[in-house]
């Protein structure tokens, strides 16, 4: 079993719908959250960051994390097709040195 | 203000030549960390560097693998007698201490024929 599970879709919406996307871990000391974007051809760039439990919003994007489930969440409102990218979470602890933990990315299509 | 800058962004290499990635830090950052991604895969770590340190390399292959982060100049991946399951896009990001936020450059795709 690997410690971070992302489905790695597609997933396929069309524009405007609120998206959801998922990870689930398996290490109860990951206290460090983070969603990345990456897009074709690009490397990784930070979304979210968000550090133990609660919810985090900044415009469209909202990241939840729910220690209790080992779950956290990235939404998307009002989606654009811009959004089209990958998704990768990505979590760590102070005991593994930080070294961060990545999900396998979920692909989303925003589609017109 | 300039970001992580990966050059070159596409190398080609035949088995059993040299491969050498080259990253340059975002200014000021002082941590850079170099993964590897195959297609429809996460990130998988490599190394660890501090500026003429090497933090971890516990994700880095024993063999053929090598990195530095000099004191001056640019970070460098240097891949030995390249093979064809070497061939992946290799990021490096970098940040101002252990823990913070990673900033990543576009990339080098190493594709080896």
């Amino acid at each position: 079993q690997k410690e971070v599970e992302q489905d790695p879709g597609p997933l396929s919406v069309p524009e405007g719908a609120i998206v959801s996307l998922n990870c689930t871990y398996s290490n109860s000391a990951f206290q460090y959250f983070m969603w990345y974007r990456q897009y074709s051809r690009k490397g990784p760039e930070l979304l979210m960051y968000t550090y133990s439990s609660g919810n985090k919003e900044d415009g469209r994007f909202t990241a939840q994390v729910d220690k209790s489930s080992k779950y956290i969440s990235l939404f998307i409102r009002d989606s654009q097709p811009s959004d089209s990218a990958t998704y990768l979470c990505a979590m760590s602890d102070v005991d593994s040195n930080y070294q961060l933990i990545w999900g396998a990315g979920t692909k989303l299509i925003i589609k017109p | 203000n300039a970001g992580v800058m990966q050059n070159p962004r596409h190398l080609v290499r035949r088995r059993g030549q040299e491969a050498r990635l080259r990253c340059s830090p975002m200014k000021g950052h002082s941590h850079v960390y170099w993964y590897r991604q195959l297609p429809e895969e996460g990130l998988k770590f490599m190394v660890y560097l501090q500026k003429e340190n090497i933090i971890d390399e516990s994700g880095m292959p024993k063999e053929r693998f090598s990195a530095e982060f000099p004191k001056e100049g640019p970070s460098i991946l240097r891949i030995q007698q390249v093979v064809r399951g070497d061939s992946a896009a290799y990021f490096c990001a970098s940040t101002t201490s252990r823990g913070e936020k990673l900033f990543f450059g576009s990339g080098t795709q190493l594709s080896v024929l």
